[in-house]
């Protein structure tokens, strides 16, 4: 069973403060993994990928990848009250099948 | 830009009804997938298809069918509706490839009465 874990929150940070979202994976083949934002009543829709260990920054995001320890997580700094939802971590083994976590869900205070 | 579309954004059956779900995608994707979502238990996929005429059971495919007759379409069907198939369905669609990512539908929320 391929697995993807992430703690379900909530998560609540003051605007301008920096959340941190964590996501661990158990299947060591999976080669991509993405971080989806998802407002209530909304559809998923993507914010990050990363493919490679270290950081890949965007803007006020960054996802970070350690295939070692099977772990990606997403920052957000200078969080915004519209930054206030369910933030899903994704992982792609093959390039057909997806894993999606539970999601966390953050709520940014202002 | 990738657009995915969904039939219905709400819709609302009774027990025993069938049910047909679609979705359309734009980007000539090979890949189609049918999810649905619960408060609790994320994303769950029922069914996926990788080519026309193709499909693959995913998680959760009992109660539910699917057919894609072209490329573009991916219909998802609940033979007999029962209130545990209360849900929001999100269709997804990706090029297949390694490290490519999934486009999502609007999302279709399903209220089985």
């Amino acid at each position: 069973q391929k697995e993807v874990e992430q703690n379900s929150g909530p998560l609540s940070v003051p605007e301008g403060a920096i959340a941190s979202l964590n996501c661990t994976y158990s299947d060591r083949g999976s080669q991509s993994f993405f971080w989806y934002r998802q407002y209530s009543g909304k559809s998923p829709e993507l914010i990050m990928f990363i493919y490679s260990n270290g950081d890949k920054e965007d803007g006020r995001f960054t996802a970070q990848l350690n295939k070692a320890s099977q772990y990606v997580s997403l920052l957000i700094r200078d969080s915004q009250p519209s930054d206030s939802a369910t933030y899903l971590c994704a992982v792609n083994a093959n390039g057909n099948q997806f894993y999606f976590g539970t999601g966390t869900s953050l709520t940014v205070i202002p | 830009d990738v657009k995915v579309t969904q039939s219905s954004r709400y819709l609302v059956k009774r027990t025993g009804e069938k049910v047909f779900l679609e979705c359309v995608q734009d980007m000539d994707h090979e890949n189609m997938f049918w999810y649905r979502q619960d408060p609790g238990l994320g994303l769950r996929l029922i069914y996926f298809s990788y080519d026309v005429k193709m499909k693959e059971k995913g998680d959760i495919p009992e109660g539910y069918s699917v057919s894609r007759e072209k490329k573009e379409r991916f219909s998802l069907i609940l033979e007999s509706a029962s209130t545990n198939q209360t849900s929001m369905y999100l269709c997804a669609s990706s090029w297949g490839l390694a490290g490519d990512t999934q486009y999502f539908g609007p999302g279709t929320r399903l209220t089985v009465l």
